[in-house]
């Protein structure tokens, strides 16, 4: 079968930097999506990886090693409007996105 | 650019009853659709892969002749849920992949909330 492994919750203070992890089992890999999911609002889209290394954009960065079936997102300066579910995704071989059940992050002042 | 738009925002029903769903690609097309279902707390199910001008693909344990799926453009895709039922109460999310864009990227309507008395 195919999984999406993330941790369900994590809990961080404002200004630190946290670090969600995603391993992955799917039937091919076309790219792995990072999605930033506010509570009863559609996904918002955060990074996309399709090669080894870390991909940086402004406070956000992912992370993908495929021998590994591995991804992490880093978020830096955490600031309170970044409370919210992160998603991790895979494109299949058949160009399906196969989703992790998301992990919530608690920011704390 | 990249916007999709769905309609309605939220939608209740009785039991029984049908509900259509529109999702739009506002400034580009998509020969490929795709509807999601989320319940709370849980993560995005796909329903099934809308390509305009035909049949839709269903995922296993998806009844297509409940979910009706219709993609008669290149901007517009239809999801009606028929004779619904409260258990269909969910969270239904639409994404359009753009026609030559190299990335792999879906672009995501802003969902509809149905409720199903």
């Amino acid at each position: 079968g195919q999984n999406i492994d993330q941790p369900t919750e994590m809990t961080a203070t404002e200004g630190a930097i946290v670090q969600i992890n995603c391993t992955y089992q799917t039937s091919g890999f076309n790219g792995l999506f990072w999605y930033q999911q506010h509570a009863g609002e559609a996904p918002t889209f955060l990074s996309y990886n399709v090669l080894d290394g870390l991909e940086e954009k402004g406070r956000f960065s992912s992370f993908l090693s495929r021998s590994k079936g591995y991804s992490y997102l880093l978020l830096k300066e955490l600031q309170m409007k970044d409370s919210a579910s992160y998603l991790c995704a895979v494109l299949n071989s058949n160009y399906q996105l196969i989703w992790g059940a998301g992990t919530k992050l608690i920011i704390k002042p | 650019g990249a916007v999709v738009s769905q309609h309605p925002s939220w939608v209740i029903c009785k039991s029984g009853t049908s509900v259509k769903i529109e999702c739009r690609s506002l400034d580009f097309q998509a020969t490929t659709m795709f509807w999601y279902r989320q319940f709370p707390k849980q993560s995005l199910m796909l329903m099934a892969t809308s390509n305009e001008g035909s049949k839709a693909t269903y995922e296993q344990g998806v009844e297509k002749d409940k979910f009706l799926i219709n993609h008669a453009s290149l901007t517009l895709s239809t999801l009606t849920v028929t004779s619904a039922h409260p258990e269909d109460s969910s969270f239904y999310i639409c994404s359009a992949k753009p026609v030559g864009l190299e990335s792999n990227e879906q672009f995501f309507g802003p969902g509809t909330r149905l409720t199903v008395l």
